[in-house]
C-alpha cells in the first residue's frame, strides 16, 4: 500500500477483555516496529520484526502482550486481560532494508474502561 | 525509558517568526532524526542527519547536531499556521545496524498562530 495502515484506529474495551491490532506496513518493507504513547509522552518501543521474527521484544511490558507476524508483512498486537493502563495509542512503524528512517501509521486508540 | 528531552516543552509563536527546539540525548548515536506528529496519531519523518554532520538543511527546516554536547536542534523559519504539531527527536540504537528501533525524546508542542 501507500502507506502503513492500522486498523481499527479507535478501540473502546472493557477492562479483562481481549484484544488485537492490526498494522499493514509498507509494501517490500522488511522490518516492522511497535510502539506505545500515552498522552503528553513520546512513543516508547514495544516489539521489532525482521521478516517473520521478532527481532527484539524487550519493549513488551509484560506477559499479556505478544505480536506475530505470520507471514512477514501483516502484524498483528495482541493484549490479553486489557487493564486501564494499557490505554494509549499504539503505532506501528515500518521501513526498507539498509534504512533507519520509520514510516508510522496513524495509530489505534485503545482506550480501556 | 525516553532517550532524550526536548526543549522547550512547548512554544507558541507568530507566522513568520522561527522556531528553535532543542534535544539533548544520553548515549552515543549514529544518527539523529527528527519527527513532526498532529494531534497525537501517526508521526512523519522530517530529517535525518548523521553522526560526522554537523548541520543539514531540508525546505525551511534547519538541523544542527553536536556529538561533543550530545545535542541537536531543529530550527523551522518563517513558520506557517500548518506547521503546528508536536515535534520529536529520535535516536536509533547504536548496535541494531541498520535497525530502525527508535528511542524518542519528551516533544515539544509547537503552536503557531495567526
Amino acid at each position: 500500500g501507500a502507506g502503513v495502515s492500522q486498523t481499527p484506529s479507535n478501540k473502546v474495551t472493557e477492562k479483562g477483555k481481549y484484544v488485537e491490532l492490526r498494522c499493514d506496513p509498507i509494501s517490500g518493507h522488511t522490518a516492522l516496529y511497535w510502539y506505545r504513547q500515552s498522552l503528553g509522552q513520546g512513543p516508547e518501543f514495544l516489539i521489532y520484526f525482521q521478516g517473520t521474527g521478532a527481532a527484539d521484544d524487550s519493549g513488551l511490558p509484560n506477559d499479556r502482550f505478544f505480536a506475530v507476524r505470520p507471514e512477514g508483512s501483516v502484524s498483528t498486537l495482541k493484549i490479553q486481560r486489557t487493564e486501564r493502563g494499557d490505554s494509549a495509542v499504539y503505532l506501528c512503524a515500518s521501513s526498507s532494508t539498509g534504512r533507519t528512517e520509520a514510516f508510522f501509521g496513524q495509530g489505534t486508540r485503545l482506550t480501556v474502561v | 525509558s525516553q532517550q532524550g528531552e526536548e526543549d522547550p516543552q512547548a512554544l507558541s509563536i507568530q507566522e513568520g517568526e522561527n522556531a528553535t527546539m532543542n534535544c539533548s540525548y544520553k548515549t552515543s548515536i549514529n544518527n539523529l532524526q527528527w519527527y513532526r506528529q498532529n494531534s497525537g496519531r501517526g508521526l512523519v519523518h522530517l530529517i535525518l542527519i548523521r553522526s560526522n554532520e554537523r548541520e543539514k538543511h531540508s525546505g525551511r527546516l534547519r538541523v544542527t547536531l553536536d556529538t561533543s554536547k550530545k545535542s541537536s536542534s531543529l530550527l523551522i523559519t518563517a513558520s506557517r499556521a500548518a506547521d503546528t504539531a508536536s515535534y520529536f527527536c529520535a535516536t536509533p540504537l547504536l548496535n541494531t545496524g541498520t535497525a530502525s528501533k527508535l528511542t524518542f525524546g519528551t516533544g515539544t508542542r509547537l503552536q503557531v498562530t495567526l
